[in-house]
C-alpha cells in the first residue's frame, strides 16, 4: 500500500460543476498537506498549503483535512475550463524533514 | 519575480551517456529539492539541499545519480551511464527553508533515453 492513495480520475465535468478530488494516507505523522495542479508539460503549481485538520478557502478552491480519517481533500466551485489539468496532493512530517510525498494526481476535465 | 528555471528543458540520451540537468532555484530560496515523475504518477523525491549541503540523498535510486549545490544556489542532477529506467520528468523544487516552507517548482526536464 502507497503511503499515499489518490483516484487517478480521469475525471470529467461540465463547466460550472462543483468537483471534489481526495486523498486518503496511512501515515498519522504527516502534518502539512498541500494541492498541487499541473497543466501538461508544465511544472506542479501549489493551490493550497494546510496544516493539521480544517478547512482553508482560497476563491474558488477550499482545502479540507481530516486527520482523524487520514483524509484530504479539494473543492473546486463553478469549475471552469482552464481548471482542467492534473491535480496533486502532497503532504509531509514536518519537523525539518521537507521532502513531499505526492499521489498519483487526478486528471479533470471540464467541458465548455 | 523569476521562479524555478530547468535546463534543458528536453534531453534524448543513448543508454550508457552521462546526462546533466540544471536547477535554477528562486533567489534567496535556501532549501532546493529534486523530484523524478514518471509518466502518469505523482513525483517522487530524490534528494533535498539546505543551501550547500546535501541533507538527505535517500531518494536517489542508485549510485548512477549524484546531485550537487557547490555554491547554495544553481544545482545539477548528473546520472552517469542511462538506462532506459531513467526516462522520466525531473524536477526541481525551492523554499525559503522554513519548517515546512511552500515549495515552488520548475517546468522540469524530462528525459528520454535511448
Amino acid at each position: 500500500q502507497k503511503e499515499v492513495e489518490q483516484d487517478p480520475g480521469p475525471l470529467s465535468v461540465p463547466e460550472g460543476a462543483i468537483v471534489s478530488l481526495n486523498c486518503t494516507y496511512s501515515n498519522s505523522a504527516f502534518q502539512y498537506f498541500m494541492w498541487y495542479r499541473q497543466y501538461s508539460r508544465k511544472g506542479p503549481e501549489l493551490l493550497m498549503y494546510t496544516y493539521s485538520s480544517g478547512n482553508k478557502e482560497d476563491g474558488r478552491f477550499t482545502a479540507q483535512v481530516d486527520k482523524s480519517s487520514k483524509y484530504i481533500s479539494l473543492f473546486i466551485r463553478d469549475s471552469q475550463p482552464s481548471d482542467s489539468a492534473t491535480y496533486l496532493c502532497a503532504m509531509d512530517w514536518g519537523g525539518g524533514s521537507e521532502k513531499l510525498v505526492f499521489g498519483k494526481g487526478t486528471k479533470l476535465t471540464v467541458n465548455p | 519575480g523569476a521562479g524555478v528555471s530547468q535546463s534543458p528543458r528536453y534531453k534524448v540520451a543513448k543508454r550508457g551517456q552521462d546526462v546533466a540537468l540544471r536547477c535554477d532555484p528562486i533567489s534567496g530560496h535556501v532549501s532546493l529539492f529534486w523530484y523524478q515523475q514518471a509518466l502518469g504518477q505523482g513525483p517522487e523525491f530524490l534528494t533535498y539541499f539546505q543551501n550547500e549541503a546535501q541533507l538527505d540523498k535517500s531518494g536517489l535510486p542508485s549510485d548512477r545519480f549524484f546531485a550537487e549545490r557547490p555554491e547554495g544556489s544553481v544545482s545539477t542532477l548528473k546520472i552517469q551511464r542511462t538506462q532506459q529506467e531513467d526516462s522520466a520528468v525531473y524536477l526541481c523544487a525551492s523554499s525559503l527553508g522554513q519548517l515546512s516552507g511552500e515549495q515552488y517548482f520548475g517546468p522540469g526536464t524530462r528525459l528520454t533515453v535511448t
